[in-house]
């Protein structure tokens, strides 16, 4: 099946440093999708990916979609406390019908004040 | 994005008993999907909530463990059945507008004794 391989599974950090993660797949996705989890919450979508190379950003947060279509990566400039959360890379399964979405295992961001 | 609530944010089950939880949308989406996240681990697509016709299950999922209504553009109800301490997990249903970007309720909670 398709399967997101998400590293690290954990990070601990100081406030103020950047962070980065990243998402690869033997498969090609044509979608990347990264989303942050609060303790309690559902996923709240961060950043959406539509095309190869594109690099986009959302305040403090820039993803990037892999020119080969199989990775992806997620920066986070200057953390702070809010910061922490479990951050999730996904993608479309399958590769057709849209909103079926195949999760990475997720990465545990902690930071220190 | 559309606002999604669900019903229970949480609740603590008997093994053998049922427990269904509904999603809200505000406005009419032409998909639904639930998902499973089990303690400590990723999100896992259940099923795809199709308006006037049954569910679309995932490998490993069946409709007599996991029966899904949706009986309109806005409305999906998931019953997780006969509970065994396995199904204790978060369920979270999402709508998705276009494309692939998907949003997210803030899930349920079940605990199963």
């Amino acid at each position: 099946g398709q399967q997101l391989n998400q590293s690290p599974q954990s990070m601990f950090i100081q406030e103020g440093e950047d962070v980065s993660m990243n998402c690869t797949s033997s498969s090609i996705f044509n979608t990347w999708l990264w989303y942050k989890q609060d303790p309690g919450e559902g996923p709240v979508l961060l950043i959406a990916l539509y095309k190869a190379g594109e690099l986009t950003s959302n305040g403090r947060l820039t993803a990037q979609f892999g020119i080969t279509r199989k990775d992806s990566f997620l920066n986070i400039s200057a953390s702070i406390p809010s910061d922490v959360g479990i951050y999730f890379c996904a993608g479309p399964l399958g590769g057709t019908s849209y909103g079926k979405l195949t999760f990475g295992q997720g990465t545990i961001l902690t930071v220190h004040p | 994005s559309a606002v999604i609530s669900q019903k229970p944010s949480r609740d603590i089950c008997q093994r053998g008993t049922s427990l269904t939880i509904q999603c809200q949308v505000d406005s009419q989406v032409t998909m639904m999907f639930w998902y499973r996240q089990q303690p400590g681990q990723s999100l896992t697509l259940i099923a795809t909530a199709n308006q006037g016709s049954e569910a679309t299950y995932e490998s490993g999922f069946v409709i007599d463990k996991f029966p899904i209504s949706r009986p309109n553009l806005t409305f999906s109800t998931l019953t997780v059945s006969n509970l065994s301490p396995e199904d204790s997990s978060i369920y979270l249903c999402s709508e998705g507008l276009a494309t692939d970007t998907q949003y997210f309720g803030p899930g349920t909670r079940l605990t199963v004794l």
